[in-house]
């Protein structure tokens, strides 16, 4: 298993509800990720962050929006969820070129 | 944009035998390339890489063929074991600015 964290494991939410999710990275890692993966379909990169800075963005909407702490944690927030917002969400460390690390996720239901 | 795409979404192999998952990719910049194993529940698990400068590298039972001609590469595990069922993800990188997966290979190994 890989030193990445997440929390909470499993969370349910409303349509209209905002919602956060924590990542905690490998020690060492500078670089952390956010991906969402749906049902049966492979992850999809929302963005990256590099000390602190966001540094790439996927085709994802504004209210995808995240933070990087000076100890490299990270936050994935989503405002105004949609039922298509139901997915596992990765969060990957890593300190390039090296290979990311990937936490085990969080399952986001959203009714 | 980018995409990184997979040939067949099941195979299923008997106990012993060997196992080809194929993955193409259409963005020609991609440099680097990895292959991921996903269990039930669990986050993505790197099982091996490899540069654009290379054509084959080899692990532990695993390689990976590339063919930057035709775009293609594929992981092949050898003397497949009960344990190598899961889901399997290629995903791609220009500079690990982003990674782009395919939508993955579900291998079922039969006793």
């Amino acid at each position: 298993e890989t030193g990445v964290t997440q929390s909470p494991t499993h969370l349910i939410k409303t349509r209209g509800q905002q919602v956060t999710l924590r990542c905690s990275s490998q020690s060492g890692h500078n670089t952390v990720s956010w991906y969402q993966q749906a049902l049966g379909q492979g992850p999809q990169f929302i963005f990256q962050y590099y000390r602190e800075e966001e540094n790439g963005r996927g085709n994802f909407p504004p209210r995808f929006s995240g933070l990087q702490f000076p100890n490299y944690s990270s936050e994935l927030n989503v405002n105004a969820l949609e039922l298509d917002d139901s997915a596992l969400y990765l969060c990957a460390s890593s300190t390039p070129p090296r290979t990311p690390d990937f936490g085990p996720g969080t399952r986001l239901t959203v009714t | 944009g980018e995409s990184v795409g997979l040939h067949l979404p099941t195979l299923s192999v008997q106990e012993g035998d060997n196992s080809i998952i194929n993955c193409a990719y259409s963005n020609s910049a991609s440099d680097y390339f990895i292959w991921y194993k996903q269990e039930s529940g669990k986050g993505p698990q790197f099982i091996i890489d490899i540069r654009s400068n290379m054509d084959k590298r080899q692990g532990q039972r695993v390689t990976v063929l590339l063919n930057k001609t035709v775009k293609h590469l594929s992981l092949q595990i050898a003397a497949t074991q009960p344990g190598d069922s899961a889901v399997y993800f290629c995903a791609g990188t220009y500079n690990f600015n982003k990674f782009y997966f395919g939508s993955g290979t579900k291998l079922n190994v039969k006793p």
